[in-house]
């Protein structure tokens, strides 16, 4: 199985910023990326698909790049509705999930 | 819209079997992809089984391998798990999820809660 390592595993940032959360595969994925929001009590809704694509109604202040086993998803002026887990996942070979990153407004 | 809706939540006991549906709208049904996705409580999210469009092809995750069938009847846009040998840490919210063209999950329910105690 190709392991997906996220970090940080929390953040706290302020309304405004820009913050980073990174993605590192055990191996290459070749682009094979997804990020994912999770907002308390819902379901995870896509984000990015092919490790810098947007989704559709995805604003457009996600952003996602990367390749080969590195990954990043960069969310500019951080509003208080981006407030949510992050996640993101391979999708090179059966799908595996990072262990998330926790968003929260400083 | 697209619309994914997962049912059969409940507690049951260790050994015991349980059955998931996740009805589908706004959307082919019959042209895509779909996947079971379960979440334990405070936990990450695993990838657990998934199934061709045309039910050609299946697979699983390790962990429910020879417990756990996925299945579906595109007649009636539902999307099924069949779960035997339930364990304790089978205890997550169970989500149904649509494949895109690739294996990432482009729509989710709303997930439905299954805990396996005695």
């Amino acid at each position: 199985d190709i392991q997906m390592t996220q970090s940080p595993a929390s953040l706290s940032a302020s309304l405004g910023e820009t913050v980073t959360i990174e993605c590192r595969a055990s191996e290459d994925i070749y682009n094979g990326l997804a990020w994912y929001q999770q907002k308390p009590g819902k379901s995870p809704q896509l984000l990015i698909y092919n490790a810098n694509s947007l989704h559709t109604g995805v604003p457009s202040r996600f952003s996602g790049s990367g390749s080969g086993t590195q990954y990043s998803l960069k969310i500019n002026s951080l509003q208080s509705e981006d407030v949510a887990s992050y996640f993101c996942q391979q999708y090179y070979d059966y799908p595996t999930f990072g262990g998330g990153t926790k968003l929260e407004l400083k | 819209e697209v619309q994914l809706v997962e049912s059969g939540e409940g507690l049951v006991q260790p050994g015991s079997s349980m059955k998931l549906s996740c009805v589908a709208s706004g959307f082919t049904f019959s042209n895509y992809g779909m996947n079971w996705i379960r979440q334990a409580p405070k936990k990450g999210l695993e990838w657990i089984a998934l199934i061709y469009y045309d039910s050609s092809s299946k697979y699983y995750a390790d962990s429910v391998k020879g417990r756990f069938t996925i299945s579906r009847d595109n007649s009636k846009n539902t999307l099924y798990l069949e779960m035997n040998s339930l364990r304790s840490e089978d205890t997550a919210m169970y989500y149904c999820a649509k494949a895109s063209s690739l294996w990432y999950f482009d729509f989710w329910g709303p997930g439905t809660m299954v805990t396996v105690s005695s």
